[in-house]
C-alpha cells in the first residue's frame, strides 16, 4: 500500500532546541525518501533527502535518520530558529512497478520556533 | 526559483461550474504533476503527465481531467466543480535524467487557492 505516515500534525519548539518529525512507511520498494519545506504562500520545496542504502544524512542543521527495518525515518533540525517555522512534508519514491514516476507524501508537521 | 507559473492564483466558483486551472514552465521539463494540499492530508497526486499527450491518474483524480498538448503547459480541469473541491492546488515539474543514480527532485509552483461555494 502507497501510504506515508507523518507525525506530529505541529509541533512548538523554543529557539536553540531540537526538532524532531518522524515518518513511517509500508511499501519496501520505496528507494528514495526526501523531505520537503513550505512556508505559508509557497508551493514546497526540497529541503533534504535520503536513500535507503545509508542510515543518516546531514545538511547544515537537517538530519535525517533512516531505519530500513523498521520502515522508518526522520528529520532532526538542530538549533531550531524562528525561521525553520514552516511546513514540511515527508516523502517516499517507488522507481519502479505500477507506482512508477510517483511521490507520496506525508500528512504534513507545522513547526512553529519561538523566539 | 524553477519557472514555474500557475493562473489563477485565487478562483471562487460556483458548486456546478466547470474550472480550468493552468500551469505553465519554462524549464522544458518531461514530467508534470497536480496535486491537491488540504489540512490534515498533506499533498495528495491527482494527475500526472510523463509526456506530451501523456497522462495517468493519481489517487485523488475523480472529478478532474488533465491535458498537455505542449511541453510546457499542464491543464487541470475540475469539470463540474463541488464544495469538496476547494483545496489549493499545487503544479510540480521534474526532469529525471535517468532511473538509476537519479534524485527525484519535485519543483512546486506556487499554488492556486480554490474556492467552491
Amino acid at each position: 500500500q502507497q501510504q506515508v505516515k507523518q507525525s506530529p500534525q505541529s509541533l512548538i519548539v523554543q529557539k536553540g532546541g531540537i526538532s524532531i518529525i518522524n515518518c513511517a512507511y509500508e511499501n519496501t520498494a520505496f528507494d528514495y525518501f526526501p523531505w520537503y519545506q513550505q512556508f505559508p504562500g509557497k508551493g514546497p520545496a526540497l529541503l533534504i533527502a535520503i536513500r535507503p542504502d545509508v542510515s543518516e544524512k546531514k545538511e547544515g542543521r537537517f538530519t535525517i535518520s533512516f531505519n530500513k527495518s523498521a520502515k522508518q525515518f526522520s528529520l532532526h533540525i538542530m538549533d531550531s530558529q524562528p525561521g525553520d517555522s514552516a511546513t514540511y512534508f515527508c516523502a517516499a519514491f517507488n522507481a519502479g512497478g505500477t507506482s512508477y514516476g510517483k511521490l507520496t507524501f506525508g500528512q504534513g508537521t507545522i513547526l512553529t520556533v519561538h523566539p | 526559483d524553477a519557472g514555474i507559473t500557475q493562473s489563477p492564483r485565487h478562483k471562487v466558483t460556483e458548486t456546478g461550474t466547470p474550472v480550468t486551472l493552468r500551469c505553465h514552465q519554462t524549464e522544458n521539463h518531461r514530467y508534470m504533476y497536480w496535486y491537491r494540499q488540504d489540512p490534515g492530508h498533506g499533498l495528495r497526486l491527482i494527475h500526472y503527465s510523463y509526456g506530451v499527450k501523456d497522462t495517468d491518474k493519481g489517487e485523488v483524480s475523480d472529478g478532474y481531467s488533465v491535458s498537455r498538448s505542449k511541453t510546457e503547459d499542464f491543464l487541470l480541469t475540475l469539470e463540474s466543480a463541488t464544495s469538496s473541491q476547494t483545496s489549493v492546488y499545487f503544479c510540480a515539474i521534474s526532469d529525471r535524467a535517468s532511473r538509476t543514480g537519479y534524485q527525484e527532485t519535485q519543483y512546486f509552483g506556487p499554488g492556486t487557492r480554490l474556492l467552491v461555494l
